[in-house]
């Protein structure tokens, strides 16, 4: 079955410190894999999709295919990164059926001063 | 205000009433998604609709009932919900269905808060 798990619920660390939010990820074909982001008060939105390729905000994510995982990290974490990550997998062949994101339940960042 | 637009954005209703959440978004994208999001649960999807064509219906009870009549708006009708039914529901869209660099990037609403008493 696919699933996307993220096992940490919340995440605390130091201003400064590095971070790495952990996913994992269940599916047998050739899938896509996404972070998003929800900040207090403000809606979810995209950070950064696996095909990208690219650092936001100073977060990457590498797509592991041996070890199914799609973890976030970032070197130095600042106050402002502090926000609910989701991480989402699509499969191209989930079922049959497209416009499927399966989402992991999330993780609380929370970057203390 | 830009981007995907949901009203009311709270609302509290017994299990005999009969409401309507509305979304609306333009971005002149063509796919549009309701998520319900419970605590202590993954968004979960329930219904997408392709160029108001609904291509999903992720087993959701027949109390709720999906409604697009154009590429803009995206309605869900609730009709006798149960208390367990109380949660957030989000809007989203995206340009496209399936593969591509549209697809799959999605624009999230703030969402409705319901509270079924």
């Amino acid at each position: 079955a696919q699933r996307v798990t993220q096992p940490e619920k919340l995440l605390s660390v130091f201003k400064g410190a590095p971070v790495e939010l952990k996913c994992n990820y269940s599916y047998s074909g050739s899938p896509e894999l996404f972070w998003y982001v929800q900040y207090s008060r403000q809606r979810l939105q995209l950070l950064l999709r696996h095909i990208s390729r690219e650092s936001i905000k100073g977060f990457t994510a590498d797509l592991n295919k041996g070890e199914t995982s799609f973890h976030l990290k970032k070197p130095f974490a600042q106050e402002e990164d502090s926000a609910m990550y989701y991480c989402a997998l699509s499969g191209n062949n989930y079922g049959g059926s497209q416009g499927n994101l399966i989402f992991g339940k999330g993780t609380k960042l929370s970057v203390k001063p | 205000e830009t981007g995907v637009t949901q009203t009311p954005r709270h609302l509290v209703m017994g299990m005999t009433n009969k409401k309507s959440l509305k979304c609306e978004q333009h971005l002149g994208h063509n796919a549009m998604y309701w998520y319900k999001q419970s605590a202590k649960k993954p968004l979960e999807l329930m219904f997408v609709y392709s160029l108001e064509e609904r291509v999903e219906n992720n087993s959701v009870p027949s109390r709720f009932s999906p409604e697009c009549p154009n590429s803009s708006h995206l309605f869900l009708h609730l009709h006798t919900l149960q208390p367990e039914d109380s949660a957030l529901y989000l809007c989203a869209s995206s340009q496209q269905l399936g593969q591509g660099t549209g697809a799959n990037v999605l624009t999230f609403g703030a969402g409705s808060r319901l509270t079924v008493l």
